[in-house]
């Protein structure tokens, strides 16, 4: 099956501007979550999906940060405006079901670069 | 609340000697733990998990690790380390039976030398 993909995998942007990142998770996969990874920092959490639905997003650092996911099946994940510290690797990672008995598919990442 | 501790940011070992990247673990819940490597430009692979069942899990690639509660630890072990296995480990916490959300450690960068 094919894993989760994102794109792009690097981006390189001025602060000010906006990007766009997205997450295809694999197919039937229901659940969706975003991570990120800022320089030097550990994985955190930001948001998770179930089908088209927010389920969690305790983790999203702020409002500049939007995350979508209609029709359930891919997911975006927009930064407006971007700013310096939202450099860092954004991961997504999609579940079967509940993460203790199905673990995570993770993608390769989007490492983005706020200049 | 729960959170994780990777010991050790580097870990340097010679190739066919053991490997062992050390975690600790805090958790006001039963908790999940699991270890994930990443290689280089690649996702994060799931190697073993534990969900309250067997303390010693077996993951793939020889890796395994044991489930201490006492010492709130679960150390990651290879009895001979492969120059395959240079890569970033990630020890993570969720609590068992609810809520999904991940907890991960500051990773160990493991480098195996020949």
């Amino acid at each position: 099956e094919a894993g989760v993909t994102q794109f792009p995998s690097h981006s390189v942007i001025e602060k000010g501007q906006t990007v766009t990142l997205r997450c295809d998770p694999i197919s039937g996969h229901d659940n969706l979550y975003w991570y990120r990874r800022v320089m030097g920092k550990e994985i955190k959490f930001l948001l998770h999906f179930v089908k088209e639905s927010k389920q969690d997003e305790s983790g999203m650092p702020n409002n500049r940060f939007l995350a979508e996911r209609t029709g359930g099946t891919y997911s975006t994940l927009k930064v407006q405006p971007a700013e310096l510290e939202d450099s860092g690797v954004y991961f997504c990672a999609s579940s079967q079901g509940l993460t203790v008995y199905y673990g995570y598919t993770f993608g390769s990442g989007t490492r983005l670069t706020v200049v | 609340a729960q959170s994780v501790t990777q010991l050790d940011s580097h870990v340097s070992v010679s190739e066919g000697t053991p490997v062992l990247l050390r975690c600790n673990y805090s958790s006001s819940y039963s908790p999940s733990l699991f270890w994930y490597v990443q290689h280089p430009n690649k996702g994060l692979q799931l190697l073993l998990k534990y969900t309250s069942a067997a303390t010693l899990v077996k993951g793939i690639n020889g890796f395994e690790a044991e489930f201490k509660k006492s010492e709130t630890s679960f150390h990651l072990t290879k009895p001979s380390a492969h120059m395959s296995d240079a890569a970033e480990y990630f020890c993570v916490v969720t609590r068992t039976g609810g809520g999904n959300k991940l907890t991960f450690g500051t990773g160990t960068q493991l480098k195996v030398e020949l």
